[in-house]
């Protein structure tokens, strides 16, 4: 089993559609989560942190479920702009900088 | 204020020679982390690195190597390349490197084995 799975997608949406992506990973112990957003053939940019209690950044709003070892983020009036690969990523257990990434969501925005 | 910063940008070699990659961290960031990306995939942690010591491993041969210099810039090291280590290559930074503390990529490093 990989330690963060997701579905790669791809997830084809009209422009202002809702799109909800998930995630789950394996080590009940993870501390720390994020998602990063990649566009194609770039690096990936960190889009938010993911905390127990849900944060929200504009459109974009990321939930943590410890219980169900469960991460999703929302996206609400897609943009074209936000056609990409989004990473689910999860902290090695410890205070260590070592990443796990999920294989990531294909989004596809259409006009 | 400077990103983090990676070169090359491209790389072609063949198999069996050795390849250096290096990383300039964001200004302040005391820890660099190296990850590979191949196509298709998430990265896979390779190395970090905070105050030039080796703080983490990921499953990889020893061909593969790196160093931080007291600068906090990087360098990875690849002997004796293979087909399948053709992949982006991709710096991280972080203040601290821990946990919490988000990392930032730099542009990465393609390297193309043939």
């Amino acid at each position: 089993r990989k330690e963060v799975e997701q579905d790669p997608g791809p997830f084809n949406v009209p422009e202002g559609a809702t799109v909800a992506f998930n995630c789950t990973y394996s080590n009940s112990a993870s501390q720390s989560f994020f998602w990063y957003r990649q566009d194609c053939r770039k690096e990936p940019k960190l889009l938010m942190s993911v905390y127990s209690s849900g944060n929200e950044d504009g459109r974009f709003t990321a939930q943590l479920n410890r219980a169900s070892q469960y991460i999703s983020l929302l996206i609400r009036d897609s943009k074209l702009s936000d056609s990409a690969t989004y990473l689910c990523v999860v902290n090695q257990v410890g205070n260590t900088g070592k990443l796990i990434f999920g294989q990531g969501t294909t989004l596809q925005v259409k006009p | 204020d400077a990103g983090v910063t990676q070169s090359p940008t491209h790389l072609i070699k063949t198999r069996g020679q050795h390849v250096t990659l290096r990383c300039s961290p964001i200004s302040g960031h005391k820890s660099v982390s190296w990850y590979q990306q191949v196509l298709g995939q998430g990265p896979q942690f390779i190395f970090q690195y905070y105050e030039k010591e080796e703080r983490g491993r990921g499953n990889f041969p020893d061909r593969f190597s790196a160093r931080q210099f007291p600068n906090y810039s990087s360098e990875l090291n690849v002997n004796a390349l293979l087909l399948g280590d053709s992949a982006l290559y991709l710096c991280a930074s972080s203040l601290e490197g821990q946990a919490h503390q988000p990392q930032h990529f730099g542009d990465g490093t393609r390297l193309s084995i043939l």
